[in-house]
């Protein structure tokens, strides 16, 4: 059964303090591993698409990477405006999206 | 973003009531999904469909209903709604650019009380 573990559920930082979330997936046959960005009440927003172990993927403070198990979102010198929810998913070939829980990011100014 | 609009915004219900949301579609692809989202739960899939003749369920379809009266427009149905069905309701569907990543539209926040 496909399956998604984010860690942490909670995160919280100073401004410009680095750090990395995690998602850790099974999947049999992996088509894509996904990650949103969530405001409180707003629909996800999409951040990153990873198809294989080795690609990484940059996005102004946010950096993605994907290993056969896992992946990891990377922030560097976060801002205050980077709080939000951070959600993983995965699908195969059925194109089932499965979701972690998230990781709830807070950035103290 | 792939267009995504959901109708109602915001809905609150009596329990034992039926309650529909909508959701429609402006960049005509053929899969659509209804997710619901429970706090420290994640999103959770309900039905998914691939095709206006293909609808499939999701993990957690008990008490649920869909309708997929065109391409563009996927309906969730509550036939008589219950207290712990309040959530945030999430429609998606794929961007036609990328077939694999799926756009979320706003949301639809339903209480039954």
């Amino acid at each position: 059964e496909d399956q998604v573990t984010q860690s942490p559920e909670a995160l919280r930082l100073q401004e410009g303090e680095s750090s990395s979330l995690n998602c850790s997936y099974t999947v049999s046959g992996l088509r894509g591993l996904f990650w949103y960005r969530q405001d409180p009440g707003k629909g996800p927003e999409f951040l990153f698409t990873l198809y294989s172990a080795g690609e990484e993927k940059e996005k102004e403070r946010l950096k993605a990477t994907l290993t056969k198990k896992e992946s990891f979102l990377h922030i560097t010198a976060p801002k205050p405006e980077d709080s939000a929810t951070y959600l993983c998913a995965v699908t195969s070939g059925t194109y089932k999206y499965i979701f972690g829980t998230g990781t709830r990011l807070k950035v103290l100014a | 973003d792939a267009d995504v609009t959901q109708t109602p915004r915001n809905r609150i219900t009596k329990t034992g009531k039926r309650i529909m949301l909508e959701c429609s579609q402006t960049k005509g692809h053929d899969r659509m999904y209804w997710y619901r989202q429970d706090p420290g739960l994640g999103l959770r899939l309900i039905y998914y469909s691939f095709d206006v003749k293909d609808i499939n369920k999701g993990e957690i379809s008990d008490g649920y209903s869909v309708s997929r009266q065109a391409q563009a427009k996927f309906s969730l149905s509550l036939e008589s709604a219950i207290p712990n069905q309040t959530a945030l309701y999430f429609c998606a569907t794929p961007h036609p650019g990328d077939g694999n990543t799926i756009y979320f539209g706003e949301g639809s926040w339903l209480t039954v009380v």
